[in-house]
C-alpha cells in the first residue's frame, strides 16, 4: 500500500527552465510534508517541507505546493541548475507520529 | 557543523552473521530515527528513539532487528543472523524533537549479504 505516491520515475529539463516535480498521497491523517534531494551514496539531504495549513512555501528557487482536496503537492524549481540533477523525494508525517512515509522518488536531469 | 554520522559506511557479510551499525546524532537532536532503502524505493520507517525510549517499530523489524539507545546519544541498529534480503542502505536521522520538525539524514550505512 504506497501511501505517497510519486509517478513519474524521471524528469528531464533544460537549464534555467522551471522543473516541477509532483507527488499524490492517500492518507488524510498526514499533515506535514517534506521534500528531500538524493545523491548517489549519500543520505537525503532536506530541501523544503509544508505544513497542511498552508498551501504554497517557499524558499529561494524551491517552491512547494500543497493541494490537500486533491491529496496532491508539487515543488517547483526555478531557475533549474545542473547541480540540481538528483533523485527527489516526497515524504508525508502522520499527525500522530513522527515517522516519515516516502514516495519512490523522482531522478532529474538538468541538462545544460 | 557536525552532522548526522554513521559508521560504517559500508559492510559486506556471508549470510547468517550478525552486524551492527552506529548513528551518532546531530548533538541537541533527541529524536533519533532508522530507515531502510533497497533499490528503486524510498526510505522506509523501521523505529525511532525520544532520548533513550524506543517510541515507535514498524513491521518491518522482525525479531533478527534489534536498535538499541542506551544514553538518549548515539544508536545502535544490530541485525541477527543476517538473510540477502537484509541487503540494502541503512539510514539514520535526527531532529529536535516535536512532531513537524525536520530530520536530518546521515550518510547511510550499505550492507551487502552475500
Amino acid at each position: 500500500d504506497q501511501q505517497v505516491k510519486q509517478n513519474s520515475p524521471s524528469l528531464s529539463v533544460q537549464e534555467g527552465r522551471i522543473s516541477i516535480l509532483n507527488c499524490d498521497y492517500t492518507n488524510s491523517m498526514f499533515d506535514y510534508f517534506l521534500w528531500y534531494k538524493k545523491y548517489p551514496a549519500e543520505g537525503p539531504t532536506f530541501l523544503i517541507s509544508i505544513s497542511s495549513i498552508k498551501d504554497k512555501n517557499e524558499d529561494g528557487r524551491f517552491t512547494v505546493f500543497l493541494n490537500k482536496s486533491a491529496k496532491h503537492l508539487s515543488l517547483h524549481i526555478v531557475p533549474s541548475q545542473p547541480g540540481d540533477s538528483a533523485v527527489y523525494f516526497c515524504a508525508a508525517s502522520p499527525y500522530n507520529t513522527d515517522k516519515l512515509i516516502f514516495g519512490t522518488g523522482t531522478r532529474l536531469q538538468v541538462f545544460p | 557543523d557536525t552532522g548526522v554520522s554513521q559508521d560504517p559506511r559500508h559492510k559486506i557479510t556471508k549470510r547468517g552473521q550478525n552486524v551492527t551499525f552506529r548513528c551518532d546524532p546531530i548533538s541537541e537532536h533527541n529524536r533519533l530515527y532508522w530507515y531502510r532503502q533497497t533499490l528503486g524505493q524510498g526510505p522506509e520507517f523501521l523505529t525511532y528513539f525520544q532520548n533513550e525510549a524506543q517510541l515507535e517499530k514498524s513491521r518491518l523489524l522482525s525479531d533478527r532487528f534489534s536498535a538499541e539507545r542506551p544514553k538518549g546519544s548515539f544508536s545502535t541498529l544490530e541485525i541477527q543472523r543476517t538473510e540477502q534480503g537484509d541487503s540494502a542502505m541503512y539510514l539514520c536521522a535526527s531532529s529536535l524533537g516535536s512532531q513537524g520538525e525536520t530530520q536530518y539524514f546521515g550518510p547511510g550505512t550499505r550492507l551487502l549479504v552475500l
